[in-house]
């Protein structure tokens, strides 16, 4: 079974700095990888995904991930974090074939001024 | 278009009782899974439901199960609760696309219900 791990809980970072959350999974076999987003007192958000192809994705609002399989790891990137930034985001994984996916704890993180 | 529909929002039971818990999918999807996001911790799986039934479950008891209705919509039921049943139920909807493994299926999750065991 897939075991994710995200290596920070929490994370303060000045605006318009970078951020950088970190993802590990425990499998190398072919699977889907996704990163979403929880802003309070919401469900969470898709916020970008690696299906095949190029390893790296982006998504629509700066955020950028890139897939190692050698590392099986999936970090989430952005080069200037706005305040609106602040939430919680997960990592998830699923291996092909499967119907589930696997989180990973979360990572907070905060901007401030 | 509405999103993925959860009731109640809130809700406390004291240990032994039983709850269930409701589910309308985003307008399209015929695909729901359920989630249990503990304090602190990222969700974890329950079950699938599609085509009226249980397709996936994981790790958890069989005092959970749960159903999905001919127009999609699901439920969750425990029964027995547990102190340690306390956690945020995510209800999620997707669209069961013929020749893509499901889990590729992107999710669209609801905003939970908030259970409390006392």
């Amino acid at each position: 079974a897939q075991s994710v791990t995200q290596l920070d809980s929490q994370v303060p970072v000045f605006e318009e700095a970078p951020v950088e959350l970190r993802c590990n999974y425990s499998s190398s076999v072919s699977v889907y990888l996704f990163w979403y987003v929880q802003y309070p007192n919401q469900g969470l958000q898709l916020l970008l995904k690696y299906l095949s192809g190029s390893t790296l994705v982006e998504s629509i609002n700066g955020f950028e991930a890139e897939f190692n399989k050698s590392q099986t790891s999936f970090h989430l990137r952005k080069p200037s974090v706005h305040i609106s930034d602040t939430a919680e985001y997960f990592c998830a994984v699923s291996d092909r074939g499967d119907y589930k996916l696997s989180f990973g704890a979360g990572t907070t993180v905060t901007v401030r001024a | 278009d509405a999103g993925v529909t959860q009731s109640p929002t809130h809700l406390i039971k004291t240990r032994g009782q039983q709850v269930t818990l409701r589910c309308s999918p985003k307008s399209g999807h015929d695909t729901v899974s359920w989630y249990q996001q503990a304090l602190g911790q990222g969700p974890q799986f329950i079950f699938q439901y599609y085509e009226e039934e249980e397709r996936q479950r994981g790790n958890f008891p069989d005092r959970f199960s749960g159903h999905q209705f001919p127009n999609y919509s699901s439920e969750l039921n425990v029964n027995a609760l547990l102190l340690g049943d306390s956690a945020l139920y995510l209800c999620a909807s997707s669209f069961n696309l013929p020749g893509l493994s499901s889990g590729a299926n992107v999710l669209t999750f609801g905003a939970g219900s908030r259970l409390t065991v006392l």
